[in-house]
This record gives structure tokens, sequence and C-alpha cells, in this order.
């Protein structure tokens, strides 16, 4: 089992309408999560953070987070053409060593048509 | 705009070659993490550094080598590169606490083609 899953899509969407990400995760104990949109050819950029279950917004974007069933998901509202990346979900994970990295899914392609 | 940068930007390696890639952190970041991440891949983790030492590795060969120094800039070694290197090797900062690592900063990556 991978650690952090993402379906790889792609993802087709209208203008203006809502694209739900999601993305699972295997440890319990992770705790922190983060959601960077990668346009192609480009570097990840970080987008959201989620620390807590429930609902975080910022624009027109929605992390949630159930621990419960080690599930993470991004919403955009109104999604636009300039939305067409790859959004990756990472998750923190603790390495033998106690230090914490981030563990990558493998990115879901969105694409958002006019 | 991060703050990261990397270079070089883009390079071309042929097979058995070795390869130095360098990363400056962005400004108060003490931690630097590189990760390899293949066409149509997420970022794999390749290892981390923290105050000048390596606290982490990931399922890397020991011909990956780093080393991070005292302004907290680093570098990424690969000996006898391979074709499956060919890949985009992404420097990431951010500021630990104790044994607790922040979000990741990217910088715009190094385009590794090994022919």
């Amino acid at each position: 089992q991978k650690e952090v899953e993402q379906n790889s899509g792609p993802l087709s969407v209208p203008e203006g309408a809502i694209a739900s990400l999601n993305c699972t995760y295997s440890d319990r104990g992770s705790q922190s999560f983060f959601w960077y949109r990668q346009y192609s050819g480009k570097s990840p950029e970080l987008i959201m953070f989620i620390y807590s279950n429930g609902d975080k917004e910022d624009g027109r974007f929605t992390a949630q987070l159930n621990k419960a069933s080690q599930y993470v998901s991004l919403l955009i509202r109104d999604s636009q053409p300039s939305d067409s990346a790859t959004y990756l979900c990472a998750v923190n994970a603790r390495m033998n060593t106690g230090f914490q990295k981030l563990v990558f899914g493998t990115g879901t392609r969105l694409l958002v048509s006019p | 705009e991060t703050g990261v940068t990397q270079s070089p930007t883009h390079l071309i390696k042929t097979r058995g070659q070795q390869v130095t890639l360098r990363c400056s952190s962005q400004s108060g970041h003490n931690t630097v993490s590189w990760y390899q991440q293949a066409l149509g891949q997420g970022p794999q983790f390749i290892f981390q550094y923290y105050r000048e030492e390596e606290n982490g590795r990931g399922n890397f060969p020991p011909r990956f080598s780093g080393l991070q120094f005292p302004n907290y800039s680093s570098e990424l070694n690969v000996n006898a590169l391979e074709l499956d290197d060919s890949a985009l090797y992404l420097c990431a900062s951010s500021l630990s606490a104790g044994m607790v690592t922040g979000e990741l900063f990217f910088g715009e990556g190094s385009r590794l083609t090994v022919l």
C-alpha cells in the first residue's frame, strides 16, 4: 500500500464548477497535511495546509481533513482555466531518526475547460 | 517566488558521469530537503539536512550524497549516473523546530537528463 494515494486523473471540470480532489494516507500518526499545485514543467507551489479535523478555507480553496478515515481533500470553487495543473497531496511522516519528512502522492491532474 | 534558488536549471550528462546540484535556501530556513521527481510521478524523498547533518534518507543508493553548509545552502551529488536518474531534482527549504519540520518551499528545480 502506498503511503499517500491519489487518483491520477485527469479530472475534467467546466469553468465555474467545483473541483474535488481526494487523497488517502496510510500512517495514522500523520499530523500535517499539505496541498501543492504544480504547473507543467514547474516546481510544486504550496497552496494549503491543514492540521485539524474539519474544514479550512482560503479564498476559493477549502481543505478538508478526516483523520478517522485517513482522508484529506481539496475543493476548488469557481474553477478557472488557470487552475489546470497537477495537485499533489503531501503528508508528514516520522523517520527512524525521529525527524519528519513530507511524503507526496503521485498527484491528480486537473483540467478546467472554458 | 519562494526565495529558494537552484542551479543549474538544466543539464545533460552521460551514463557514468557525476553531477553536483546546488541549492540556496530561503532566508531563515534551517532545513533543506532534496526530492527526485520522475516524469508523471510525485516527488520522492532523497534526504534531508538540518544543522549540516543528514537527518533522514529515502530509498536511494549511496551514490546519492549531499552536504549542507553553515549558511544552510546545500549540494546534491550523484555519482555513476544511470539513465533512470533522469528527473527533476527539487530542493525544498523549511523551518524546523526540533524534529518537527514545517511546510516545504521548493526551488524551481534542476532538470537532469542522462544519455
